[in-house]
């Protein structure tokens, strides 16, 4: 399995509170990425980063950022969580750059914004 | 329109029955299309790559119609462990960098 750590697994916060999720690979791949999963949407995509400081924005980023300051950890800060940012978020580590496709994710970690 | 859009389903099969699932996708310039699996509550895991020609792995073949920008799965000979979600996805290379984008995923129960 490739090493890659999400924490924390589980959160209950409070609206308005900040949060932040941290992942952590110890594959020195180039690509992080952050999806969050919710019924009926599947996988969105939030903000991926292709290398130290270099991030960008995905299909729902509104309301969250992200931060990679060394190849091995790529955070996610929500800066005054909402309800709607109740999900299941995964990150996911990829070398890119061919036609392997090989993303491998985090086990999740589960926000609930209450 | 989502860029990547799938069946939900739930596509209910009996052991042993052929099924096939369909995603399309509507950015033109997508690189590579890939079929990941995901079990309840667990991870998506790569299950195959599509190629352009076509390729298969074991009880599992993909198709890629780049004219009419479709992908499709078969799965033939349906275990009761082939129950999962299966979700299409595409590489969007618009931007220079790599973007993996999901459909919602098509669910599969696979009944004995």
């Amino acid at each position: 399995d490739a090493g890659i750590t999400q924490s924390p697994r589980h959160k209950v916060t409070e609206t308005g509170t900040p949060v932040t999720l941290r992942c952590h690979q110890t594959e020195n791949h180039r690509y992080m990425y952050w999806y969050r999963q919710d019924p009926g949407h599947g996988l969105r995509l939030i903000h991926y980063s292709y290398g130290v400081k270099d991030t960008d924005k995905g299909e729902v980023s509104d309301g969250y950022s992200v931060s990679r300051s060394k190849t091995e950890d790529f955070l996610l800060t929500l800066e005054s969580a909402t309800s709607s940012q109740t999900s299941v978020y995964f990150c996911a580590i990829s070398e890119a750059g061919g036609n392997t496709g090989e993303l491998f994710f985090g086990e999740g970690s589960r926000l609930t914004v209450l | 329109r989502k860029e990547v859009e799938q069946d939900p389903g739930p596509f209910n099969v009996p052991e042993g029955a052929t099924v096939a699932f369909n995603c399309t996708y509507s950015n033109s310039a997508s690189q590579s299309f890939f079929w990941y699996r995901q079990d309840c509550r667990k991870e998506p895991k790569l299950l195959m790559s599509v190629y352009s020609s076509g390729n298969e792995d074991g009880r599992f073949t993909a198709q890629l119609n780049r004219a009419s920008q479709y992908i499709s799965l078969l799965i033939r000979d349906s275990k009761l462990s082939d129950s999962a979600t299966y979700l299409c996805v595409v590489i969007d290379l618009s931007s220079g960098t790599y973007k993996y984008i999901f459909g919602t995923g098509t669910r599969l129960k696979v009944l004995a």
